[in-house]
């Protein structure tokens, strides 16, 4: 067990539709950065925050957005689902940003749109 | 564009053999960088780091080296085991782009028995 926890682990959901994935980062870390992983594709970065602020932004759809609340979880929505939006869905977090930590990463969230 | 590029796509190697995984990134103001292992059905689990102003850096079975002259990293896995068999990332961090890390494309390692 990492310490970044992600659900659900598996979601199955049909085109035009909207879902919320969830992270709780690992204790004490104070940022949290959602990744993408298509099949036979590396990580893509999505978008970081820092203590409840948007810190970087990478190739995110406009469909998608994301927040981190006050206890540091974090929510990634993704809307208007297309075929291409499955893939498996990463948190990470870390203690700080513009540190030398590496990341923890959750086991992923696994989206299906069919 | 940004970029961390792996040199080979997969890599065969016999049991107790030594691996080497290689990586090459563009940005020579990097100045961190991580090699993550990512099993089936995982997450990317953290092996080793380097910062920028070291060459080599030792762990458990696992060395990295960091050429900055070449901006040429590398992961070398003595004696490699079955259970070393997975994806492996090489991923660098970049302060001015709010300290994310750009990963590249992953190297395959399959440990033959």
């Amino acid at each position: 067990d990492s310490g970044v926890t992600q659900t659900p682990k598996h979601l199955i959901t049909a085109t035009g539709q909207r879902v919320t994935l969830r992270c709780s980062p690992r204790s004490g870390d104070l940022s949290v950065y959602w990744y993408q992983q298509s099949l036979d594709q590396g990580l893509q970065f999505l978008i970081q925050y820092y203590n409840g602020e948007e810190r970087a932004k990478g190739n995110i759809l406009e469909r998608f957005s994301a927040q981190q609340f006050p206890d540091l979880h974090s929510e990634l929505n993704l809307s208007s689902l297309e075929l291409g939006d499955s893939a498996l869905y990463f948190c990470a977090s870390s203690p700080r940003d513009n540190a030398f930590y590496g990341y923890t990463f959750g086991s992923g969230t696994r989206l299906t749109v069919v | 564009g940004e970029s961390v590029g792996l040199h080979l796509p997969t890599l065969s190697v016999q049991e107790g053999d030594n691996s080497i995984i290689n990586c090459a990134y563009s940005n020579s103001a990097s100045d961190y960088f991580i090699w993550y292992k990512q099993e089936s059905g995982k997450g990317p689990q953290f092996i080793i780091d380097i910062r920028s102003n070291m060459d080599k850096r030792q762990g458990q079975r696992v060395t990295v080296l960091l050429n900055k002259t070449v901006k040429h990293l590398s992961l070398q896995i003595a004696a490699t085991q079955p259970g070393d068999s997975a994806v492996y990332f090489c991923a660098e961090k970049r302060y001015n782009q709010g300290g994310k890390l750009i990963f590249g494309q992953g190297t395959e390692l399959s440990v033959k028995p």
